[in-house]
């Protein structure tokens, strides 16, 4: 099973400030990665795939990077509605499995 | 639109089978792999397991001796079963879409929370 480790657990970011959010993987998964935004009380939401392709209707503000077994989600200027956990998913290998969640909150 | 809708109980004994029913509504399961995925209360997320529509499934190891996903006899239905449940299965279940082939999952479902108490 192929491990995915993301960090830091909790960012602290104002509103306007840009964020950065680590995963890696136990081995390659080559660019089979995603990365969700999960809301309280809410589903999951595709923000990437394919490491750094954006889902339908997800603002620019959003990018992702890396391949093999470094990955990065960048929020290059925080609003409001963007503090939530956020998830990284790799889909190269089974199971499929997810990064433990960074929770980003309003510093 | 497709959208995707869990159904079922909401409290499980233990040693029970959970059932959970996923409506797709907007579309039909005749394309794409659909999954299910949970999450304990306060914890990330575990995928279950896959379906295609032509039946063809792939579990989580970890959980593979106690799960069935079938479709339903309607196009648009799939269901999750697990056997012999804990306390430890306790958890938010959803069901997604994977967006192309196998990769990642671009709808979900709100989730359905199972309780397994008795």
């Amino acid at each position: 099973e192929i491990v995915m480790t993301q960090s830091p657990a909790t960012l602290s970011v104002s509103p306007g400030e840009r964020a950065t959010l680590s995963c890696r993987a136990s081995q390659s998964v080559s660019s089979n990665l995603a990365w969700f935004q999960q809301k309280r009380g809410q589903a999951p939401r595709l923000l990437i795939y394919s490491a750094s392709s954006r889902a339908t209707g997800i603002p620019a503000r959003f990018s992702g990077s890396g391949s093999g077994t470094e990955f990065s989600l960048t929020i290059s200027s925080l609003q409001s509605e963007d503090f939530a956990v956020y998830y990284c998913q790799q889909y190269s290998n089974w199971p499929l499995t997810f990064g433990g969640g960074t929770k980003v909150v309003i510093k | 639109q497709v959208q995707l809708q869990e159904s079922g109980p909401g409290l499980v004994k233990p040693s029970e089978t959970l059932s959970l029913t996923c409506t797709v509504s907007g579309g039909s399961i005749n394309s794409h792999y659909w999954s299910w995925i949970r999450q304990p209360p306060g914890k990330g997320l575990e995928w279950i397991g896959y379906l295609y529509y032509s039946g063809f499934t792939n579990y989580n190891p970890a959980l593979r001796s106690r799960t069935t996903i079938s479709a339903g006899t309607s196009m648009n239905r799939f269901s999750l079963k697990l056997s012999s449940v804990t306390a430890a299965d306790t958890a938010v279940y959803y069901c997604a879409r994977h967006k192309n082939n196998l990769d990642a999952f671009d709808i979900w479902g709100q989730g359905t929370m199972v309780t397994v108490s008795s």
